[in-house]
C-alpha cells in the first residue's frame, strides 16, 4: 500500500533554532501534500497544502513566514519552523494523496508524525 | 456550523464486545466522501474505511464496517470483535466535492478495550 515516510519523528531542540520536517511518498507521486498540527488530545488542524511547484495554499491564521513549505518535487515536501519558539511545540504530521482530480475516494496517507519540542 | 461532529469523547467496551463510534456531518455537496482513521497513542494516523456519497452498499473492511446514513447524515463506525489493540484515538473525516481537496477532521473519540 501507499506509504508516507516523515522525518525526524521527534525533534527537541532550543528557542530560535530553525527545524525542518521532511515528508516523502515512497511509492506513488503526490502533486499535493498537506500539513496539519495537533496539539495533545485534540484533533488534527490543517495549516498548509504544499502544491508542487507552486507556492503553498495556507490556511487562515497560519504564519507563512514562520511556517515554510517547499514541494520541490513529486515526492518530497518540507516544512521548516523558522525562528522556533516554545509556543511552536506541538505534533506535525504530513499527508498525502494518490491521483489526482476525479480520484476523491482515495485516502490520504499520512506520515508517523514529528514532535517537536522547543525548550 | 461544524463540519464533522463527533459527540463521544470517549468510549468503552470490553473485548470481543462490538462498538458504535458515531459521525455526523455537514454539507451541501452532493459529492463527498467519508473517511475514519485510528490514531494510536505513538501518533501514526492509519487509514480504516471509506465511504463515498454515492455508494449504494454500506463500506466493510474487516472487523470495521460504516453505518452509512444519508438522509441522517450520519457516517457511524462499528467495530466488531473488539481487540485490546484497537484502543485509540477515532477520528472521522469528510473530503468534499467530487475532485482533490482537504479533509475535514471530527474532534475524534477516544476508545478503550478492557479485558
Amino acid at each position: 500500500g501507499a506509504v508516507v515516510s516523515q522525518h525526524p519523528s521527534r525533534v527537541i531542540c532550543k528557542s530560535g533554532t530553525s527545524v525542518k520536517i521532511e515528508c516523502r511518498s515512497l511509492d506513488f507521486q503526490a502533486t499535493t501534500m498537506f500539513w496539519y498540527r495537533q496539539f495533545p488530545k485534540k484533533s488534527l488542524m490543517l495549516m498548509a497544502t504544499s502544491n508542487e511547484g507552486s507556492k503553498a495554499t495556507y490556511e487562515q491564521g497560519v504564519e507563512k513566514d514562520k511556517f515554510l513549505i517547499n514541494h520541490a518535487s513529486l515526492t518530497l515536501s518540507t516544512l521548516t519552523v523558522t525562528s522556533a519558539h516554545p509556543e511552536d511545540s506541538s505534533f506535525y504530521i504530513c499527508s498525502a494523496s494518490e491521483g489526482g482530480v476525479g480520484t476523491s475516494n482515495q485516502p490520504q496517507h499520512f506520515g508517523d508524525g514529528t514532535r517537536l519540542s522547543i525548550l | 456550523a461544524q463540519k464533522i461532529t463527533q459527540t463521544q469523547p470517549g468510549m468503552f467496551v470490553q473485548e470481543k464486545e462490538a462498538v458504535t463510534l458515531d459521525c455526523t456531518y455537514d454539507t451541501s455537496d452532493p459529492s463527498y466522501g467519508l473517511f475514519w482513521y485510528k490514531q494510536p497513542s505513538s501518533g501514526e494516523m492509519i487509514f480504516l474505511i471509506y465511504q463515498g456519497s454515492y455508494d449504494q452498499q454500506n463500506a466493510t473492511e474487516g472487523r470495521y464496517s460504516l453505518n452509512f446514513q444519508k438522509a441522517r447524515k450520519s457516517a457511524n463506525l462499528v467495530i466488531s470483535a473488539s481487540q485490546l489493540g484497537d484502543s485509540a484515538m477515532y477520528f472521522c473525516a469528510m473530503r468534499e466535492g467530487p475532485g482533490y481537496s482537504t479533509l475535514t477532521f471530527g474532534k475524534g473519540t477516544m476508545l478503550l478495550v478492557s479485558p
